[in-house]
């Protein structure tokens, strides 16, 4: 069945960097996009990023362009997601799920990741 | 500060029928579809609607998405105590190079 397993909980100091994966069972990797949202304290969805596996091709949103850097290893069938120069808001929880294209239509997520951002 | 604007809270009692709104603008809302999501605490978020109006199988058929030049809405019939939720907007906006926009979120309170 479709499944999307993320890494677990990572901690941070602010300025570093951090990656998170999403690797993705049950069906053809390269046939669905992956977006990336994440959920702060307190706050909203906030949509960060997607990647269509097939050939790469990544679209950022306006806040974490420079920031963010999306990819993916298609003999795992994984995504990754690296954010850098971490601040303390960026402690949230991360979502991966599968898209179809670049809508908001999403069927399957991963369980979420929670990066915290503390001195 | 989200585009897509929601009302930071809406309530009701069982059994009754409450809306939601969405305004955005011909960027988001006025060219593209509005998808609707429903979340609950400690879980991942459910898709409720596409694509304006459609449901996913298994969305009950209280759940109702409309769609108006740059507004939408979601309307929920005979209210119950489950579907006290968070509930959020999306679409697609094409300034730029594009980006997927999410509304604020409404907490939905069921009195």
């Amino acid at each position: 069945q479709v499944q999307l397993v993320q890494s677990g909980p990572e901690v941070r100091k602010p300025g570093a960097s951090v990656r998170v994966s999403c690797k993705t069972f049950g069906y053809m990797f390269t046939n669905y996009y992956i977006h990336w949202l994440r959920q702060a304290p307190g706050h909203g969805l906030e949509w960060m990023a997607l990647i269509n596996p097939s050939d790469g091709g990544t679209t950022y949103g306006r806040n974490f362009q420079g920031r963010v850097t999306l990819s993916r290893e298609t003999s795992t069938n994984t995504v990754y997601l690296d954010l850098n120069n971490l601040k303390s808001d960026d402690t949230a929880v991360y979502f991966c799920a599968r898209g179809i294209f670049t809508v908001p239509n999403y069927d399957f997520w991963g369980q979420g990741a929670l990066v915290t951002v503390s001195s | 500060q989200s585009v897509l604007t929601q009302p930071p809270s809406a309530s009701g009692t069982p059994g009754q029928r409450v809306t939601i709104s969405c305004s955005g603008t011909i960027s988001n809302l006025g060219n593209n579809f509005v998808y609707w999501y429903q979340h609950l605490p400690g879980t991942t978020p459910k898709l409720l609607i596409y694509k304006n109006n459609q449901r996913p199988s298994g969305v009950p058929d209280r759940f109702s998405g409309s769609k108006s030049g740059t507004s939408a809405s979601l309307a929920i019939s005979g209210l119950r105590a489950e579907d006290e939720a968070d509930y959020y907007c999306a679409s697609w906006d094409d300034t730029l190079k594009g980006s997927v926009l999410f509304g604020g979120g409404t907490k939905l309170t069921v009195l």
